[in-house]
């Protein structure tokens, strides 16, 4: 079946560091790809997305680019802030643009970031 | 202002009893959804409801039930049946392929 590994966490960094969650999935056919972001004692936000091969998602300083020849979606960021210390969790949506009744998000097992000041 | 509310967001409950968690939605979306998440698990599908009196199961339903009357409404029961019931529980909403969630409700069984 259909499934997300991400990097195991936890991950520690200063500020102003470079990011990098790695993020490769396993599915058949062409799936979109999404990352979410969960604050402390939150629910799951829609940080950024990418729908077909090659196209990278940006949010908030935050990129990923959906890449098929190595099926990863890793998502980055130049200089990470106190407050993007969170969980991330990578996600593949298999299925139409809107999904249809047959519309399904796998979430990979999130990680947690820690940024210090 | 729209967006999705889930009630409680702490929650006692001795083993046993059941408990029914509250998801709204003010957005006028047709599809509704609930995720349980457990530490280093990600999120997991429990059911889901692509349109009034209409649900389906999800991966991980048993021990839980839900009912879809309203389209603003999607409560979830957490059964006696569900063996490990300790979770965080999200719901969402979608439109268009993007799922709006809920702040969550913390479960925990005494």
């Amino acid at each position: 079946g259909d499934s997300v590994t991400q990097m195991e966490g936890p991950v520690t960094l200063s500020e102003e560091a470079f990011l990098t969650i790695n993020c490769t999935y396993t599915a058949t056919g062409y799936p979109s790809l999404f990352w979410y972001v969960q604050y402390p004692g939150e629910g799951l936000q829609l940080l950024l997305k990418a729908t077909k091969a090659d196209d990278k998602g940006s949010n908030k300083g935050f990129e990923a680019t959906y890449r098929k020849e190595t099926t990863s979606f890793h998502l980055e960021k130049g200089s990470v802030q106190v407050s993007d210390s969170a969980v991330y969790f990578c996600a593949l949506r298999m299925g139409g643009r809107s999904g249809g009744s047959n519309y399904k998000l796998t979430f990979g097992k999130g990680t947690l970031l820690t940024v210090n000041p | 202002d729209g967006g999705i509310t889930q009630s409680p967001k702490y929650l006692f409950r001795k083993e046993g009893q059941n408990v029914t968690l509250s998801c709204e939605q003010n957005l006028n979306h047709d599809a509704m959804y609930w995720y349980r998440q457990d530490p280093g698990q990600g999120l997991r599908l429990i059911y889901y409801s692509q349109i009034v009196n209409d649900f389906q199961k999800g991966d991980i339903a048993e021990g839980y039930s839900v009912s879809r009357e309203k389209k603003e409404s999607f409560p979830l029961t957490v059964t006696s049946a569900q063996k490990n019931p300790t979770a965080f529980y999200l719901c969402a909403s979608r439109l268009n392929g993007e799922l709006f969630f809920g702040e969550g409700s913390r479960l925990t069984v005494l």
